[in-house]
């Protein structure tokens, strides 16, 4: 168990349709990352945010957008789903700054399925 | 931008038997990590060894290790003693230094198979 805790692990939803994936992580982590694994784009960086700021970012589509609340759990908006954003969501967390003792811990992953 | 290549799609081994998985990866960067991520078929994401660049030391993990050529830009990971359970497919990630904004590139992995 790496700590960090995602919601919910499956989903399945309409073309068109909005979800919202949920993050938690490990306990003392200021910063969550978001990573999408598809069959075709294999693993890939969307955005990073850190004690609430949005730090990086990657190939996040204008559809989707994340946030990172005040106890440091983070959210995920997918909007107007299409067929293609069936993937498995990565939540990730990791301390102030990745260095020595530290590293970035990923999650199980929410199972998104758009039908 | 940062490219990382693992050139072994597919891999299969006996148990027992010991295994390495080749990354490279491209960059202009000086100071670096370089991972190795496992993700068996529950899909999880497992941090199996890092290794910092300016370290010339090899990374070691009980029976995990690697093999860091920095100027080659080259990190391979070294599965001895393999078990059925090391069946998973693996990631070799690469993140840069950069105080504040860290992203994790991946390749495209490598599937390993430990057959019995």
């Amino acid at each position: 168990d790496s700590g960090v805790t995602q919601t919910p692990k499956h989903l399945i939803t309409a073309t068109g349709q909005r979800v919202t994936l949920r993050c938690s992580p490990r306990s003392g982590d200021l910063s969550v990352y978001w990573y999408q694994q598809s069959l075709d784009q294999g693993l890939q960086f969307l955005i990073q945010y850190y004690n609430g700021e949005e730090r990086a970012k990657g190939n996040i589509l204008e559809r989707f957008s994340a946030q990172q609340f005040p106890d440091l759990h983070s959210e995920l908006n997918l909007s107007s789903l299409e067929l293609g954003d069936s993937a498995l969501y990565f939540c990730a967390s990791s301390a102030i700054e990745v260095g020595p003792g530290n590293t970035i811990y990923f999650g199980e992953g929410s199972w998104l399925t758009v039908v | 931008a940062q490219t990382v290549t693992q050139s072994q799609p597919e891999m299969s081994v006996q148990e027992a038997e010991t295994v390495t998985l080749s990354c490279t990866y491209d960059t202009s960067e000086n100071n670096y990590y370089l991972f190795w991520y496992k993700q068996p078929p529950s899909r999880q994401m497992i941090l199996v060894i890092r290794q910092e660049a300016y370290k010339q030391q090899n990374a070691t993990e009980n029976r995990f290790s690697v093999n860091f050529q920095k100027a080659a830009k080259s990190f391979s990971l070294k599965i001895s003693d393999s078990q059925l359970g090391d069946t998973a497919m693996y990631f070799c990630a690469f993140m840069k230094h950069d105080q504040g904004a860290q992203k994790l590139v991946f390749g495209q992995g490598t599937r390993l198979t430990i057959n019995p």
